[in-house]
């Protein structure tokens, strides 16, 4: 199993950024799929939550600005990131449905 | 939201020791509880899921336990290796949330 995250970067508040997750080494399609953040030096928060059949769930603190999303032909995660704040800097790592294999992260750094 | 409590929040040990790390949930969240080790600049590795099941290629030293609503770590003789922050995670309902985290250092 190997989860390979990229599109992190710099961002001013209020803008967008994607993020993609690309999956190999067992069958993405048949997995449900986490995004998780980690604010530098703080712990861990759970970011949201896509199914196999593509059912979707948000922590309420990025419900309405962040949409999870996947393709399965591309075995690729996503995640949008829309009207970014600083709180949102963060390393974010995708994880299989089991929270059992995370990707290496990717920093999401928001500052003007 | 269903809270994890873990303690303590750091702890000094020396090799050989026995260390216990607890979380407590606040409502039941029968076995969806993991445990994972995560060192400096590095993602987070699953130690035990299910409460009490060992994962691949953990050694045999971690273990895991449950009383109630209460979850607990050990690790049976602690090693040079094993210093870093340690995150309990509940997967019983959305959303997900994890303890604060216990940062374990070797005396």
């Amino acid at each position: 199993v190997q989860l390979v995250e990229s599109g992190g970067g710099l961002v001013q508040p209020g803008k967008s950024l994607k993020l993609s997750c690309s999956a190999s080494g067992f069958t993405f399609s048949s997995y449900g799929m986490h995004w998780i953040r980690q604010a530098p030096g703080k712990g861990l928060d759970w970011v949201a939550y896509i199914s196999s059949s593509s059912g979707t769930v948000y922590a309420d603190a990025v419900k309405g600005r962040f949409t999870i999303s996947r393709d399965n032909a591309k075995n690729t995660l996503y995640l949008q990131l829309n009207s970014l704040k600083s709180e949102d800097t963060a390393i974010y790592y995708c994880a299989r449905k089991g929270v059992d294999y995370w990707g290496q992260g990717v920093m999401v750094t928001v500052s003007s | 939201d269903i809270q994890m409590t873990q303690s303590p929040a750091s702890l000094s040990a020396s090799l050989e020791e026995i260390v216990t790390i607890t979380c407590q949930a606040s409502q039941d969240i029968g076995n969806w509880l993991a445990w994972y080790q995560q060192k400096p600049g590095k993602s987070p590795q699953l130690l035990i899921y299910g409460a009490t099941s060992l994962a691949d290629g953990v050694p045999s030293r971690f273990s895991g336990s449950k009383s109630g609503t209460q979850y607990s770590l050990k690790i049976s003789r602690l090693q040079v290796e094993d210093p870093g922050i340690y995150y309990c995670l509940q997967g019983y309902s959305a959303p997900l949330t994890f303890g604060s985290g216990t940062k374990l250092e070797i005396k």
